[in-house]
Order: C-alpha cells, then sequence, then structure tokens
C-alpha cells in the first residue's frame, strides 16, 4: 500500500531553516510528483509547491518563492522540503502529499511534521 | 482570506443531507479547472473524499457527492452519520497564481 512517512517534529528558533523529509513506499516513487501542504494551528490548508521526482522539476506558491527549496533523493525514494528565515507565522504542521488521481488531487498524504518557531 | 471561499461551519442532524459551498473565481472554479474535496478528521491528515468535481476514491461511501455550476462547487452529504464530524476542504487550481489553492476549510458538526 502506498505510505509516506515523514520525519518528526521539530523545534526552531526565528532566522534558522528546517528540512523536512518524506519517505515514500507501496508505489513507483518516479512516477508521482510529491507536493507539500502546511496547516497552521486552528487554520486551513496551505499549498507551499510541488516537486517531480523523476526529473526534480519544481513548482511554488508564490508566498514561498526564495524561502522554500524541495529536492528528493530517487535512491532511498525520499522527498525533502527546506524552509529559509523562520517566523514565528511558520509555526504549521507540514504534510507531504502525492500527486495521484489527476492533476493536483493529493490522493495519500504522510502524517504531518509539527514545526514550531520560537525563540 | 482563502482564494476559495467556504462557509466557517455547517451542522445537521443524523440521516439528514448537507451542502458545502466553495465559490471561487474566474481563475479557478469558473475557468473549468477541477475541484477536489478533502475530509480531515480531528488530528489527523486530510483524505481524498472527492476528485475532479464528482468522482469518488475507493473506499468513500456514495453518500459523500460533489457538483459545479459556473464558479462554485458544492459537496453534498446524504445520510449524515456522526462519523461525519469533520474539517472538509475543496482545492482547485488558479490560473493567477500558477498553483493549487483551497478553500478555509468547513468545520461539519453532527446534532
Amino acid at each position: 500500500q502506498v505510505q509516506l512517512v515523514q520525519s518528526g517534529a521539530e523545534v526552531k528558533k526565528p532566522g534558522a531553516s528546517v528540512k523536512v523529509s518524506c519517505k515514500a513506499s507501496g508505489y513507483n516513487f518516479d512516477a508521482y510528483s510529491i507536493h507539500w501542504v502546511r496547516q497552521a494551528p486552528g487554520q486551513g490548508l496551505e499549498w507551499m509547491g510541488g516537486i517531480e521526482p523523476s526529473s526534480g522539476a519544481t513548482e511554488f506558491a508564490l508566498k514561498f518563492q526564495g524561502r522554500l527549496t524541495m529536492t528528493r533523493d530517487t535512491s532511498i525514494t525520499t522527498a525533502y522540503m527546506e524552509v529559509t528565515r523562520l517566523t514565528s507565522d511558520d509555526t504549521a504542521v507540514y504534510y507531504c502529499a502525492r500527486e495521484g488521481g489527476g492533476d493536483d488531487v493529493f490522493d495519500n498524504w504522510g502524517q504531518g511534521t509539527l514545526v514550531t518557531v520560537s525563540s | 482570506q482563502s482564494v476559495l471561499t467556504q462557509p466557517p461551519s455547517v451542522s445537521g442532524a443524523p440521516g439528514q443531507r448537507v451542502t458545502i459551498s466553495c465559490t471561487g473565481s474566474s481563475s479557478n472554479i469558473g475557468a473549468d479547472y477541477d475541484v477536489h474535496w478533502y475530509q480531515q478528521l480531528p488530528g489527523t491528515a486530510p483524505k481524498l473524499l472527492i476528485y475532479d468535481n464528482n468522482n469518488r476514491p475507493s473506499g468513500v461511501p456514495d453518500r459523500f457527492s460533489g457538483s459545479n455550476s459556473g464558479t462554485s462547487a458544492s459537496l453534498a452529504i446524504t445520510g449524515l452519520q456522526a462519523e461525519d464530524e469533520a474539517d472538509y476542504y475543496c482545492q482547485s487550481y488558479d490560473s493567477s497564481l500558477g498553483g493549487s489553492v483551497f478553500g478555509g476549510g468547513t468545520k461539519l458538526t453532527v446534532l
């Protein structure tokens, strides 16, 4: 079965960076893009961007351009998301999701990674 | 504020039918981009509920259905059950922003 397993919770200081991993299994990793969606406490879902594992091509939401890096390691079927220059507004649960079943259809999700930004 | 607008909350009694609206614009739903719906139970990751406007993934009961009209979409839930109490999000593509957008979410309460 398709599984996306994310790395554990992180606590960071303002100005720092955080890198979250998403280990995929149960399907051909190269064939489906991985996207990142975040959810601030008590708030809704916010799309951040996505990466196509086969080529490494990325797309970003405008507000994250310049601060978000997405990479992948196909040898270990893992995608990564790094956000730099963190502020308290970046405190959120970060999810990875597989784009499957159609364009922009997120059919499988990771369990989420809580990133807390606090001085 | 979200690009796609949803009511913050809806409610219904067990067995009833409820609908959740998702209002967009000419750069997303009105441009014929597909709408998808997700269900998020408390403390869990979102789950795909409806894709491409009105299709259900395997395992999703046929009590859930989706529809579109103009710049809006709707999710309908019939035969409401206690286990349906969750947050629901619509999603589409926006050509002005060049990426995916979500609605603000709707909390469904089963009375």
